[in-house]
Order: C-alpha cells, then sequence, then structure tokens
C-alpha cells in the first residue's frame, strides 16, 4: 500500500485568495487523483492528474479554477483560485499503483473560506 | 449517469450487534466495488470485489458482490464503538480507477 501526505492539513483564507494543496506519496504510482468532499457528503472526483501533461477533468470542473500540476510519479499539486465560500471542503488526493489496484488515499486538506 | 446507492444513511447499534451495510450500483461498465471506511478525513481501504458470491473477509468485517443484482453487502460481526464511522461504497465503472462513491452509512456503534 501507499502512503500518501497532505500539505496543509487545514487551512482559512479569505474570499478572491487561491490556496495550493501539496500531495505527496511515499512510493510510485500510476494514476493520482483530487476529490472534493463538501459537508455531508460524499467525495466528488474533480480530476485526474497526469504525469507531464494536463489533467483531465470531471464535468463541473475546470482548469482555470482548479489548476493542477504533477511533476513526476509521486508528487501532485492542487491550487483552489479566487476561491469563495462555496469552496469550503475537504480536499483529498488518492494515489494508486496501477488501473487494476485499490485508490490509497491522504489525510485530506480541509479547508473554510471566509 | 453511474449512480451508485448506500442504505441505510445512518445506523445505530448497540456494540456486540451485528449490522449489514448496502450498497447498489447502476453503471454503464462496471470493473470493480470498493468499501472505504470513513473516520475522520482520509478514507481508509477495506475491500475491493471484482468477482461474484467470493466473500473478502477482514476481522470482523465481510464483504460480497452480486454482479446480476447489481449489488454488495458489508458485513460486522461483534461490533465494536470503534467500528462507529462513515462506511463508503465506490465502483469503478471503466477500469480507470475514476470511482463513484455512494452517500455514505452513517455508523454509531454505542456502549
Amino acid at each position: 500500500s501507499a502512503v500518501i501526505s497532505q500539505k496543509p492539513s487545514r487551512d482559512i483564507c479569505q474570499r478572491g485568495t487561491s490556496l495550493t494543496i501539496q500531495c505527496q506519496v511515499d512510493s510510485q504510482v500510476t494514476m493520482m487523483f483530487w476529490y472534493r468532499q463538501q459537508p455531508g457528503q460524499s467525495l466528488t472526483l474533480i480530476a485526474t492528474a497526469n504525469q507531464g501533461s494536463e489533467a483531465t477533468y470531471e464535468s463541473g470542473f475546470v482548469i482555470d479554477k482548479f489548476p493542477i500540476s504533477r511533476p513526476n510519479l509521486t508528487f501532485s499539486t492542487l491550487t483552489v483560485s479566487n476561491m469563495s465560500p462555496e469552496d469550503s471542503s475537504i480536499y483529498l488526493c488518492s494515489g494508486t499503483p496501477s488501473s487494476y489496484n485499490e485508490q490509497f488515499f491522504g489525510p485530506g486538506t480541509r479547508l473554510t473560506v471566509l | 449517469e453511474d449512480k451508485v446507492v448506500q442504505s441505510p444513511l445512518s445506523l445505530v447499534v448497540h456494540e456486540g450487534d451485528t449490522v449489514t451495510l448496502n450498497c447498489s450500483y447502476e453503471v454503464t461498465n462496471f470493473r470493480s466495488l470498493l468499501w472505504y471506511k470513513q473516520e475522520k478525513k482520509a478514507p481508509t481501504f477495506l475491500f475491493m470485489l471484482t468477482s461474484s458470491g467470493i466473500e473478502k473477509k477482514s476481522g470482523r468485517l465481510s464483504s460480497i458482490l452480486d454482479k446480476k443484482e447489481l449489488f454488495s453487502i458489508l458485513n460486522i460481526t461483534a461490533t465494536q464503538t470503534g467500528d462507529s464511522a462513515i462506511y463508503l461504497c465506490a465502483v469503478d465503472p471503466v477500469g480507470g480507477n475514476k470511482l463513484v462513491f455512494g452517500a455514505g452509512t452513517i455508523l454509531r456503534v454505542k456502549s
């Protein structure tokens, strides 16, 4: 199994600012993903982070709002841009060694936007 | 649209009880179904099921998949307070690991 860490673990931000969340995996993983979990709701996939190329976004999520980087097989970042209170959520990254393996999740970043 | 439905939405039991959590799905393609336990923030992996009728077991937890009827159950026997959590069911509909999650079942075990 992979061990995934995220930074920061939580943050309180002002409306209109941006926050970059980092995700580090202790071993190389083929696939990395970013999810959002809004209060009282389940996980929703934001995008697949592709190494060395642009991320693949799910319906309702766009690159301008959630730019993602993945420079190598163990690291990815998600930026939440021009934040509004509706972006208050837990953001989780996950990784999997291959498409045939289970996904492992990071501890999440709890974001509050005032 | 791919959909995963879990029931019940919440459940309160006493220590020692046995619980069964349900997960049904509607997806255009199916590769696997996964169960996770979420206590604070990070969902922790429990089981991945790909074949019908084969029970997966880990201690007091077990799970089985029925691909004909499109559902899975998660059983927890002799529940403990430490089992209190949200249990999430997710389906990988196309083999690309883009999981579709259900809303979860909130389990509370009272001592």
